[in-house]
């Protein structure tokens, strides 16, 4: 069966280090690999796309590595802050003749102490 | 920056009545989504929607569940006869091309009692 999974143990890192969430998947052949931040009770906010021919993607302090070999990846947030503070999740987008749809992990909570 | 904007932000509803949510995509996007989220749970897909039909549906969107752009604004999700299980956060997204990032709205928490 398809699983998308993410470490469901809340991360917690000092302000200014450097935060490291995995996202793995199996019977999957994602032609994207998208991240988002989600904070309590509200909607998903995108934050970077990798295609499935790109090794790393960066923005700002973010950094995403996407390797289909290993069916992983992985996202750092470099520098952190306390505002950083949320659960990160990865989500799988396919892309079928009939249509199209992402499909999520179950997120990773990042606790950034000051 | 563009929104997603749903109605209302939370509904209370009887079990078996009917329940309809709103959405307004943002403006030039062409594909336009529902997922939800049961408390403490992931953000499950729930259908897609481009070119005025259904283009996918989890197996979730059973016949209880429909999907309408009734005018060249809104997109709406209606269930016909709630359930318990029913109650969760639902989310509206819509997206400019479908790999594009999805910009998704606030949510309405729809609880049924």
């Amino acid at each position: 069966s398809q699983k998308i999974e993410q470490n469901s143990e809340a991360l917690n890192i000092q302000e200014g280090k450097t935060a490291t969430l995995t996202c793995n998947y199996t019977n999957y052949s994602p032609a994207y690999l998208q991240w988002y931040r989600q904070d309590p009770g509200r909607g998903p906010v995108f934050l970077l796309l990798i295609r499935e021919n790109e090794k790393e993607k960066r923005k700002e302090r973010l950094k995403v590595t996407f390797d289909t070999t290993l069916k992983q990846s992985l996202f750092h947030i470099t520098a952190s802050q306390p505002a950083d503070s949320a659960t990160y999740l990865c989500a799988l987008h396919t892309v079928k003749a009939a249509g199209n749809k992402l499909t999520f992990g179950g997120g990773t909570r990042v606790l950034v102490k000051p | 920056e563009p929104e997603v904007t749903q109605t209302p932000s939370h509904q209370v509803t009887q079990m078996g009545q009917e329940v309809i949510l709103r959405c307004v995509p943002i403006s030039n996007h062409l594909y336009f989504y529902w997922y939800r989220q049961i408390l403490g749970q992931k953000v499950e897909f729930l259908v897609s929607f481009y070119n005025n039909e259904i283009s996918e549906k989890s197996e979730i969107f059973d016949d209880q569940f429909s999907v309408e752009r009734p005018d060249g604004s809104n997109f709406t999700l209606k269930i016909r006869s709630t359930k318990l299980e029913d109650s969760a956060m639902y989310f509206c997204a819509s997206s400019e091309r479908a790999p594009l990032g999805y910009t998704f709205g606030s949510g309405t928490r729809l609880t049924v009692v």
